[in-house]
């Protein structure tokens, strides 16, 4: 079964609104978590590292103030796409993995955002 | 920074064939190598993990070989059947400060097995 659950599995909504996604680890603590983006036919691109009790640590070229990321727990991390446009939709999807070592990362079954 | 690719961009063979997907990567210093199949419009499954100290993994009708010092792995799916049809993702997990957990994928492979 799933170890790692994201919600919303698809949203659709008007320019101009802020949306956010759940990742949560469900049997295991991560004290990190990873969001990552897929355009269409293209592969997934690392966005930012969510660390528990910490900033998250972006990768070059995306926004911050965009992507808002909230580790609030060590089973929940959010991102928040502020103000969303059309240009944002996009396929998101979270991994953690066990801290322990050699485990493998799982992945949820990611977000379809869809702006219009 | 590390780089990903996979080859072929696409594959088509018909029903029972066994087949190979490559994956190469730039930087040798990984933590692992992982296989996952995506079907369109959903998440990632993951295939087979391998360590960087390992050479091989099997699951089933799949076999996945790594070579660390040439960055190069294979993912070989024997006997193949039409729901293999699927995008078959490559991923290397990085080490160090900065990489340590990350992933870089590669483009993937779309995979169809014609019945």
């Amino acid at each position: 079964g799933a170890v790692v659950s994201q919600h919303p599995s698809r949203v659709i909504c008007k320019s101009g609104t802020s949306v956010k996604i759940e990742c949560r680890s469900l049997d295991f603590q991560a004290t990190t978590m990873f969001w990552y983006r897929q355009f269409p036919k293209q592969s997934l691109m690392l966005m930012a590292t969510s660390n528990e009790g910490s900033k998250a640590t972006y990768e070059q070229g995306v926004e911050k103030d965009k992507f808002l990321i909230n580790h609030a727990s060590l089973t929940l991390s959010t991102l928040t796409v502020t103000s969303a446009h059309p240009e944002d939709s996009s396929f998101y999807i979270c991994s953690a993995s066990n801290d322990r070592v050699g485990q493998p990362q799982h992945f949820g079954d990611g977000t379809r955002l869809s702006i219009l | 920074k590390q780089e990903v690719t996979q080859i072929p961009a696409a594959l088509s063979v018909p029903e029972g064939e066994n087949l190979v997907l490559n994956c190469s990567f730039t930087d040798s210093a990984i933590y692992n190598l992982q296989w996952f199949r995506q079907d369109p419009g959903k998440g990632l499954t993951s295939l087979l993990l391998i360590q960087s100290s390992q050479r091989e993994q099997t699951s089933g009708r799949l076999n996945a070989s790594l070579d660390k010092s040439s960055g190069r792995s294979t993912l070989y799916i024997a006997a193949s059947q039409p729901g293999d049809s699927a995008t078959y993702l490559c991923a290397v997990m990085g080490v160090g400060n900065t990489n340590a957990g990350k992933s870089t994928f590669g483009d993937g492979t779309t995979l169809t097995v014609k019945p």
